[in-house]
């Protein structure tokens, strides 16, 4: 079965440094998503994607995160100036167009410590 | 904000039935329910949706009152793989980008 891909599965970076999470969507989806989960805390929705432009995104998104398709397969999240409140699991998810419900798929996450 | 409640956390026996219930008394007409499961630190993973019917696939049983106040998602037969928190989510259908929001969800431990 196709699976959304993640990559690095940890990733430790320094205060102030920039970070790039990188996501491997299913192949003939066409909506992407990026969620985050600090330890022990809900799922938050960060930004959705489609027709490579922000769709929706939360107040957590603010001017620090970006995202971009630079290509065909890849959707990545960027942290221009991490703090170490962004630490948490982030996940990408991903999900195919249709008039019937289809689920988001979601990849195994990527946890980023900021020290 | 998540619109629904569940309790925070149930046992089940393995090999028995887990019912899991959640409470969504402000749900609108053109909202559907959903449930999704995120395994250890895992991403979350679909399971069943429904709007006013009963469902059932390979995963789970979804029991919608009639009222649509509240639903229940039931395991047929639960597994320690099965240990996991439960998200119930209403949301309206999901089309174009609209996110699923998670709330605190229901911690499942199923027990040998």
């Amino acid at each position: 079965e196709p699976e959304v891909t993640q990559t690095p599965s940890h990733q430790v970076t320094q205060m102030g440094q920039e970070v790039i999470l990188r996501c491997v969507p299913i192949s003939n989806h066409l909506y992407f998503y990026w969620y985050r989960q600090i330890l022990g805390q809900k799922v938050e929705f960060l930004v959705s994607f489609y027709n490579n432009e922000i769709s929706e995104k939360s107040e957590i998104f603010d001017d620090q995160f970006s995202v971009e398709r630079p290509d065909g397969s890849n959707f990545t999240l960027k942290i221009r100036s991490t703090k170490l409140e962004d630490s948490a699991m982030y996940f990408c998810a991903s999900r195919t167009p249709g008039t019937l419900y289809s689920p988001l798929h979601f990849g195994n996450g990527t946890r980023l410590t900021v020290t | 904000d998540a619109k629904t409640t569940q309790p925070p956390s149930m046992d089940c026996a393995e090999g028995r039935a887990a019912n899991l219930p959640c409470n969504h008394s402000t749900i609108s007409g053109n909202e559907y329910v959903y449930w999704y499961r995120q395994i250890h630190s895992q991403g979350p993973q679909y399971i069943i949706h429904g709007l006013k019917n009963n469902e059932t696939n390979e995963m789970a049983s979804l029991i919608i009152t009639e009222d649509r106040k509240s639903s229940t998602l039931i395991l047929p037969h639960a597994t320690l793989r099965d240990t996991a928190v439960y998200y119930c989510i209403v949301s309206a259908r999901q089309s174009g980008n609209t996110p699923l929001v998670f709330g605190k969800g229901t911690r499942l431990s199923v027990i040998a």
